[in-house]
């Protein structure tokens, strides 16, 4: 089955800072691969995802990330950080209908 | 188009209760599963429901169940509530199961606390 990891569990970066969350995942094959955000008390909602073609996605809020089949990475970026970032970021592994979350890496923005 | 309503948003339970959440889907999606949200434990798969057919399940004890009604609502039970039941209890809409390249819809989630 796949896994997903998220090595960093809690990242603080000043606003107007670039930001990068990193996500590795385990499959045989090239699975759907997802960012969802989750502001405290809420659920999680969809910023991009990939299933094929271009390997640099875009997503809603300025997000974008980049798939990487040889380093098995999906790594989200957004190059200037605002305060209203701060949230707790999924990245997801959809493998043959069966999806899987990482831990999640909690993102704080200092002013 | 209404987004996926979850109820009640909170909710406090005793050990040993019985409690009932209700997702309503997006309309138009088919699929429900729900998930369990702890702090230790992240975001642990409880159950899909697709066509009032449960789909698959994740490693939870019986006392978790659920169903889909005809409409694609969604309702999930647990009875003989114990403390690590509390948690955040999210739903997710799609067009069909699993997710393929669509991507789920979260509702707010139902917050249980079990005292």
């Amino acid at each position: 089955a796949q896994s997903v990891t998220q090595p960093d569990i809690h990242i603080t970066v000043s606003e107007g800072a670039s930001l990068e969350l990193r996500c590795n995942y385990s499959y045989g094959a090239t699975p759907y691969l997802f960012w969802y955000v989750q502001s405290p008390g809420q659920g999680l909602q969809l910023l991009l995802k990939y299933f094929s073609g271009d390997t640099l996605v875009q997503g809603i809020k300025g997000f974008e990330a980049e798939f990487k089949r040889s380093q098995s990475s999906f790594n989200l970026r957004k190059p200037s950080v605002h305060w209203s970032d701060a949230a707790e970021y999924f990245c997801a592994v959809d493998g043959n209908n069966d999806m899987r979350f990482g831990a999640g890496t909690r993102l704080t923005v200092k002013p | 188009k209404a987004g996926v309503t979850q109820t009640p948003r909170y909710l406090i339970k005793t050990r040993g209760q019985q409690v009932t959440l209700s997702c309503s889907p997006i309309s138009g999606h088919r699929s429900v599963s729900w998930y369990q949200q702890t702090p230790g434990q992240g975001l642990q798969f409880l159950f899909e429901y697709f066509s009032e057919t449960q789909r698959n399940k994740g490693n939870f004890p019986g006392r978790f169940s659920g169903r889909q009604f005809s409409n694609s609502r969604s309702e999930m039970n647990v009875s003989t509530l114990e403390l690590g039941d509390s948690a955040l209890y999210l739903c997710a809409s799609s067009l069909r199961p699993g997710q393929g390249s669509y991507g789920y819809t979260f509702g707010s989630g139902t917050r249980l606390t079990v005292v």
